[in-house]
């Protein structure tokens, strides 16, 4: 099975700019959670998304959000960039049926704003 | 809130040393899954443990729940260079579907 991929792997904008990341989840899961990876905070929940619906959220602003397509597929999208939205973005499927389905990570999303 | 502490934060050992990360909470956790990450890229699944008491062998690694699932360890026997890397716990909590609470991790160094 191939496993979960994320496009673009590296993005560079500057302050103000927005930003699309997405993620292709593993055949067959249903659940997509995002993370943002930081050294500072290190890995912090962003929301989970489940047969289209936002099922969970984290404690981010609202200028962060995000949907699923009925394929599984995933986007998150970032407004109204600040530096420190500075990051790895990460994106992880399960099969997510409960909640102590095993995650599964992608590359991540290496976002700079300058 | 939640929260994994995790220890210890850094560990440059020699090969052939063994040595022991631990992740302890105040919560009770569903599942606490140990990850192992390498600089630019994702979180790599290593283990899950569901049940309290429960030890996970995989190969030269050790991984145990604690009997209340509120903390859990990773131990390494006789470290090799290939286990340097960045290792990562992370609790379910019963009903938080697709959250994970992540400890802050602990960065590695084998040297030979």
């Amino acid at each position: 099975k191939a496993g979960v991929t994320q496009t673009p792997r590296y993005l560079i904008k500057t302050r103000g700019q927005q930003v699309t990341l997405s993620c292709s989840p593993i055949s067959g899961h249903r659940s997509v959670s995002w993370y943002q990876q930081t050294p500072g905070q290190g890995l912090q929940f962003l929301f989970e998304y489940f047969s289209e619906t936002q099922r969970n959220k984290g404690n981010f602003p609202g200028r962060f959000s995000g949907r699923q397509f009925s394929n599984s597929r995933s986007e998150m999208n970032v407004s109204t960039l600040e530096l420190g939205d500075s990051a790895l973005y990460l994106c992880a499927s399960s099969l997510g049926g409960n909640s102590y389905n095993e995650q599964f990570f992608g590359p991540g999303t290496r976002l700079t704003v300058l | 809130t939640q929260l994994l502490e995790q220890s210890p934060q850094f560990l440059s050992i020699q090969e052939g040393e063994n040595l022991t990360v631990y992740c302890n909470s105040s919560s009770v956790f569903s599942s606490l899954q140990w990850y192992r990450q390498e600089p630019g890229e994702g979180p790599v699944l290593l283990v899950t443990v569901v049940t309290g008491g429960e030890v996970k062998k995989l190969k030269r690694l050790t991984f145990q729940f604690g009997d209340a699932r509120k903390d859990s360890s990773l131990h390494i026997t006789a470290a090799q260079t290939g286990d340097t890397g960045l290792y990562l716990c992370a609790g379910a909590s019963p009903g938080n579907t697709g959250k994970l609470i992540f400890g802050q991790g602990t960065t590695l160094q084998v040297k030979p």
